[in-house]
């Protein structure tokens, strides 16, 4: 069965204290991976999207890599403006859905 | 730009009334949207497929008679709530599909529901 876990569940950082958050997949054919951000009351954002093993991704302050079995999402030196909730999703071969793993709840501070 | 809406952003109903929710893709075309629901500290989840000229697609659990979704055009997709209970009072979200290129999906702002 296709399946996204997310971890850790919640995470605390002081500003400038860089981490990573982990999404381990099992997909039958990986379509793609995608990261998203989402602030409470509002809808995802899109930050990156990754096809293949060994694929990084640059935005800013993140960086998003890809592996058979994981993708990392990189915080280097986070503010206070980066606490969300950062989800992660895959997509199958065949399919446009997404399956979504239950999120990172990030908060920076100050 | 991919920029997706949703009306209203937030609507509060009594109980036994219906309730319509339109998503519209701004800037791009969308023959596959999708419909879902998120709980208070928790993950979205996938409620239906809304396929253009075509009839939607929906999770298994979820009342298709209940949650009735029209896709009329390319860039637009409604989500009507029948007789609506407590029990749906939920942050609905919905997502385009852009018609080329990358297969990434664009959220909308989500609307929230409270039924009385």
């Amino acid at each position: 069965e296709d399946q996204v876990t997310q971890s850790p569940e919640a995470l605390r950082l002081q500003e400038g204290e860089s981490s990573s958050l982990n999404c381990s997949y099992t997909v039958s054919g990986l379509r793609g991976l995608f990261w998203y951000r989402q602030d409470p009351g509002k809808g995802p954002e899109f930050l990156f999207t990754l096809y293949s093993a060994g694929e990084e991704k640059e935005k800013e302050r993140l960086k998003a890599t890809l592996t058979k079995k994981e993708s990392f999402l990189h915080i280097t030196a986070p503010k206070p403006e980066d606490s969300a909730t950062y989800l992660c999703a895959v997509q199958a071969e065949g399919t446009y859905k997404y399956i979504f793993g239950t999120g990172t709840r990030l908060k920076v501070l100050a | 730009g991919a920029v997706v809406s949703q009306h209203p952003s937030r609507v509060i109903c009594k109980s036994g009334t219906s309730v319509k929710i339109e998503c519209r893709s701004l800037d791009f075309q969308a023959t596959t949207m999708f419909w879902y629901r998120q709980f208070p500290k928790k993950s979205l989840m996938l409620m239906a497929t809304s396929n253009e000229g075509s009839k939607a697609t929906y999770e298994q659990g979820v009342e298709k008679d209940k949650f009735l979704i029209n896709h009329a055009s390319l860039t637009l997709s409604t989500l009507t709530v029948t007789s609506a209970h407590p029990e749906d009072s939920s942050f609905y979200i919905c997502s385009a599909h852009k018609l080329a290129g990358a297969d990434t999906q664009y959220f909308g702002p989500g609307t929230r529901l409270t039924v009385l």
